[in-house]
């Protein structure tokens, strides 16, 4: 059973340009939710999603951020226009309904130049 | 979800018991005590959690006070592989607002050889 799958583990982008980080959950698990680490920091939740729709944004900023889970596919998380301060580590965490353990993938380093 | 006081930094000697404290005095009675590790640079890894009966698992041990305002994970034998940062999280196990986890700033543990 593979666990949460993130990809692409390291995405270089200048700023201006737009950066995509997708996130696929464990089988059978239908909640995702989306963190964001950066440099010497801790963990701040960004979203929280089930398929097709959006429970709970209320960590992601209000411009250039947008996240969505379709029926079929894997979660995006969206970026554009970036800036350096969105230089971190963007971690994708899964769980199945009902259960409150979350299952972190390893996570999308993201480096805006 | 009821806020979480741990040390920020602790030392433990390779094959002693690592003994990591957390308080949580505001804990509800239907909130669980859940622990998480980030080793550098990796996802975070869901250690155990619990309500109020003491608990045990592959990973690790979990104590819960009888008033359940505090608690201590224990890892029997550390070895260098966990130095880590361990995150103490108090929250119920499924609420109308999800499942996210609020990370605080947890206890970096170093284990020496």
């Amino acid at each position: 059973n593979a666990g949460v799958m993130q990809n692409p583990r390291h995405l270089v982008r200048r700023r201006g340009q737009e950066a995509r980080l997708r996130c696929s959950p464990m089988k059978g698990h239908s909640h995702v939710y989306w963190y964001r680490q950066l440099p010497e920091e801790g963990l701040k939740f960004m979203v929280y999603l089930q398929k097709e729709n959006i429970i709970d944004e209320s960590g992601m900023p209000k411009e250039r951020f947008s996240a969505e889970f379709p029926k079929e596919g894997p979660s995006i998380l969206r970026i554009q226009q970036v800036v350096r301060g969105d230089s971190a580590a963007y971690f994708c965490a899964s769980s199945a309904m009902g259960t409150g353990e979350l299952f972190f993938g390893e996570g999308s380093r993201l480096t805006v130049l | 979800d009821a806020k979480t006081t741990q040390p920020p930094s602790m030392d433990c000697a390779e094959g002693r018991a690592a003994n990591l404290p957390c308080n949580h005095s505001t804990i509800s009675g239907n909130e669980y005590v859940y622990w998480y590790r980030q080793i550098h640079s990796q996802g975070p890894q869901y250690i155990i959690h619990g309500l109020k009966n003491n608990e045990t698992n592959e990973m690790a041990s979990l104590i819960i006070t009888e008033d359940r305002k505090s608690s201590t994970l224990i890892l029997p034998h550390a070895t260098l592989r966990d130095t880590a940062v361990y995150y103490c999280i108090v929250r119920v196990a499924v609420n109308n607002a999800g499942n996210m986890l609020t990370f605080g700033g947890g206890t970096r543990l170093m284990v020496k050889p």
